[in-house]
């Protein structure tokens, strides 16, 4: 039974480029959210897709965008990259199967330079 | 504003010590507690949830909610080297898929 899968698993890119994140969320979920986790911090929540539609939405600017899949798969978009946008980026994947408990994926290092 | 609260240590024992983590939540509705474990460079791993007052035990690990006073612990008995890592606290205000909120962690090193 396959995890959280994420990719890539580290990128870097330059200021003002854009970056697409994916995740494929664990067998039988079917809830994914996204968190950012910047060096020495907890990881901090962006979004969360159900039902290929955004349901919930942390504090993040509009640069932040993201999309569900019919197969529950999901993609992170960040445009115009700032040098702060540079983190951990975790995807978490639940569904009433695992009640409120979420797992992450490994992330995705993005380097922005 | 949610808050959870960690101290970010680093909070050093001995192998084979008791190591006790301790975590404080501001919403009074929060009603999951999660404990996670982050090796350097690695994703959180999920190691205990917890929703009622009391303890709850799982193997060397035992986490203690005391809702009233807004505080969850994790022990770890009989620490290991291995476990040497960041340990995230992480509250939710209330059952089903609701973004978690997380602490800074605290940083644990187990010394041979």
């Amino acid at each position: 039974d396959a995890g959280v899968t994420q990719s890539p698993t580290h990128l870097i890119k330059t200021r003002g480029q854009q970056v697409t994140l994916r995740c494929s969320p664990k067998s039988g979920h079917d809830t994914v959210s996204w968190y950012q986790q910047a060096l020495g911090q907890g990881p901090q929540f962006i979004f969360q897709y159900y039902e290929e539609e955004e349901r919930q939405r942390g504090n993040f600017p509009d640069r932040f965008s993201g999309h569900q899949f019919p197969n529950y798969s999901s993609e992170l978009n960040v445009n115009a990259l700032l040098l702060g946008d540079s983190a951990l980026y975790l995807c978490a994947s639940g569904g009433t199967s695992s009640g409120n408990t979420i797992y992450f994926g490994e992330g995705s290092w993005l380097t922005v330079v | 504003q949610k808050e959870v609260e960690q101290n970010s240590g680093p909070l050093s024992v001995p192998e084979g010590a008791i190591a006790s983590l301790n975590c404080t939540y501001s919403d009074r509705g929060s009603q999951s507690f999660f404990w996670y474990r982050q090796y350097s460079g690695k994703s959180p791993e999920l190691i205990m949830f917890i929703y009622s007052n009391g303890d709850k035990e799982d193997g060397r690990f035992t986490a203690q909610l005391n809702k009233a006073s807004q505080y969850v612990s994790l022990l770890i008995r009989d620490s290991q080297p291995s476990d040497s890592a960041t340990y995230l606290c992480a509250v939710t205000p209330n059952s089903g898929n609701t973004p978690l909120v997380f602490g800074k962690g605290t940083r644990l090193s187990v010394i041979a």
